[in-house]
């Protein structure tokens, strides 16, 4: 069975801080897909990464970045110069790669105040 | 790109009514569409696959009497909610996806059942 745990539920940092989300899954297959969105307020979820399991490269992209560790079975959410604009509810998901079976495994979320 | 629309945002009916929800990827063709429903600060939680031209799959636990969908085209799908209760107020999410495997969602639609 796949599993994502995201034992953070809560965080609040203040603004221009830096702050690291967790995330922890579970899953015996060899071959998946991690992926992070965000769900501001508004309710819609963005879409933030996708990283194969394949590729351990840490990923950068502006003031977010993302550190996959296949030994720890983690991938980590670093945002850095923390803004009001961050605050939202981030989820970690994980999807196995067999065909008809495509679906996405959602962590709990962790909600993230950015206090001015 | 990969923008996914969802029509009404809000709706507010009352018990026993049926209510019909659309998603739609306006910039691309989703061979996939999903739909999920997220109850107040809780995560998602799939209800039911669905891919153009075919039958949906439903989770375990869903009703496919009580939560019809319809995937008529490549850009278009349908939640209709049938005789909804107060029970069924909830947030739903759709998503949908191209070729590859990422999952665009939609913006939500709240529902509220009097």
């Amino acid at each position: 069975a796949q599993k994502v745990t995201q034992a953070q539920t809560e965080i609040s940092v203040v603004e221009k801080e830096d702050v690291t989300l967790d995330c922890v899954y579970e899953t015996r297959d060899t071959t998946y897909y991690l992926f992070w969105y965000k769900q501001p307020p508004s309710g819609e979820l963005v879409f933030l990464i996708r990283r194969n399991s394949f590729d351990e490269q840490n990923e950068i992209s502006g003031r977010y970045s993302w550190n996959f560790q296949k030994s720890t079975s983690s991938f980590n959410f670093t945002i850095t110069a923390s803004q009001v604009v961050d605050s939202a509810v981030y989820f970690c998901a994980l999807m196995r790669v067999n065909f008809g079976n495509e679906k996405l495994t959602f962590g709990t979320g962790t909600r993230l105040t950015i206090i001015p | 790109g990969a923008v996914v629309s969802q029509h009404p945002s809000r709706v507010i009916c009352k018990s026993g009514t049926s209510v019909k929800i659309e998603c739609r990827s306006l910039d691309f063709q989703a061979t996939t569409m999903f739909w999920y429903r997220q109850f107040p600060k809780k995560s998602l939680m799939l209800m039911a696959t669905s891919n153009e031209g075919s039958k949906a799959t439903y989770e375990q636990g869903v009703e496919k009497d009580k939560f019809l969908i319809n995937h008529a085209s490549l850009t278009l799908s349908t939640l209709t909610v049938t005789s909804a209760h107060p029970e069924d107020s909830s947030f739903y999410i759709c998503s949908a996806r191209q070729d590859g495997d990422t999952q665009y969602f939609g913006p939500g639609t709240r529902l509220t059942v009097l």
